[in-house]
Formats: structure tokens, sequence, C-alpha cells
């Protein structure tokens, strides 16, 4: 597509339940990136794909967390067992393999856990 | 390592008035740098980047950034601010595909 879609844009959940995000990327990226945005500060970093690569976790911050992707489509980000310092915006970005062409982000998934 | 420091976190202009919002960046090998602004409720738009060219690097909507490595900044200016620049602006730092962010700046232009 033109851009990254994201989806949903808005999720309210309960605490305890687990929730699913989707990130589209951009048709030919080869890398996908999640990012979680707590309110009022920078961006963490969550997750990276490149291709058929083993994915770097690096930055899921527990085994709550998951992630998956086929390929070169769509990716899906996991949380299990939401808790309430999960609510933030879930940013999904993509880009060619080459790093310096820099990524393009989608508009987020705003996550509250209540 | 690398990390980025930026160094206000809320700035305030009047329109018209240049733009200034700084950068510092630590990295122990040749960085790419960029800026990226995030407008209130919309996803983060790529401004300008730095890989190792020229060191002064021109973006979008007049939006300029110089790359000092004596001094390890990536400051952003602008000559003059306009009301739609009123945004929140990440300066970032990579040496691989993972970038760090930092923490942002408010920028808020008053009329």
């Amino acid at each position: 597509g033109a851009g990254v879609s994201q989806s949903p844009s808005n999720k309210v959940t309960e605490k305890g339940k687990d929730v699913e995000l989707r990130c589209d990327p951009i048709s030919g990226h080869t890398a996908l990136y999640w990012y979680r945005q707590r309110l009022g500060q920078g961006l963490e970093f969550l997750i990276y794909f490149q291709g058929n690569s083993a994915p770097d976790k690096s930055g899921l911050p527990s085994d709550r967390f998951s992630a998956e992707r086929t390929g070169e489509s769509v990716s899906t980000l996991t949380i299990q067992r939401t808790q309430q310092e999960d609510s933030a915006v879930y940013l999904c970005a993509s880009s060619v393999e080459d790093r310096v062409y820099g990524y393009t982000f989608g508009s987020g998934t705003r996550l509250t856990v209540v | 390592a690398q990390s980025v420091t930026q160094l206000d976190s809320h700035v305030s202009v009047s329109e018209g008035t240049p733009v200034l919002l700084r950068c510092n960046y630590s990295s122990s090998y040749s960085p790419s740098l960029f800026w990226y602004v995030q407008h209130p409720n919309k996803g983060l738009q790529l401004l300008l980047k730095y890989t190792s060219a020229a060191t002064l690097v021109k973006g979008i909507n007049g939006f300029e950034a110089e790359f000092k490595k004596s001094e390890t900044s990536f400051h952003l200016t602008k000559p003059s601010a306009h009301m739609s620049d009123a945004a929140e602006y990440f300066c970032v730092v990579t040496g691989t595909y993972k970038y760090i962010f930092g923490t942002g700046t408010r920028l808020k232009v008053l009329a």
C-alpha cells in the first residue's frame, strides 16, 4: 500500500485480557519494526524483522509480548494478560533494507488497559 | 553504545522568529542521524536525515540540521517559525537497524 497501515487505531481492553495489534507494511519493505511510545516519552524499540532472518526481540519487555511476521508481509504484535503499564501507543514502521533511507511509520495503535 | 539527548523538553517561539531544537548524540562509530516530527494525533514523519554525506542537511518545510562531529551535535533549525510547526520533534541516532530516539522536544509557536 501507499503507507504503513495499523489496526485497530484505538483499543480499550480490560486488565488480564489478550490483545492483538496488526501492522501492514509498505509493499517491498523488507524490514519491519515495532516501537512503543508511552505518554510523554520517546519511543522504545520492541522488535525488528528483516526478511526471513531471525527477529531481534531484544526490546520486548516481558514474555507476555510476542510478535510474528510471515515473510515480508503483515506483522502482529500480541500482548497476553495485559497490565495497566502496557497502556501506550504501539507504532509500527517499515523500511527498505538499507537503514539510511529511514523508517516510514504507521499512525499507531493507542492501547488503553483499564 | 549509542545514545541521544534532546536538551530541551519544551521550546516556545513567536511566529516568524527562528527555531532551534538541540540534540547531542553519542556513538562509538559513524552514526546516521534523523529528525522526526509528530503532530498531535498523527504519525511520525521524517523531516531530514544525515548519512555521512553533506554535513548541512536540508529537510522538508524549511527545516535544516547541521552535523558537527567535534561537538557531537545535530541541532535542528528553521529561520522563521510557522504556526503549523507546533508539534513534537524527535532526534534519532542509529548505527544499525535499531533507532535510538530522544525523549522529544515539544515546540510551541505563539501568534
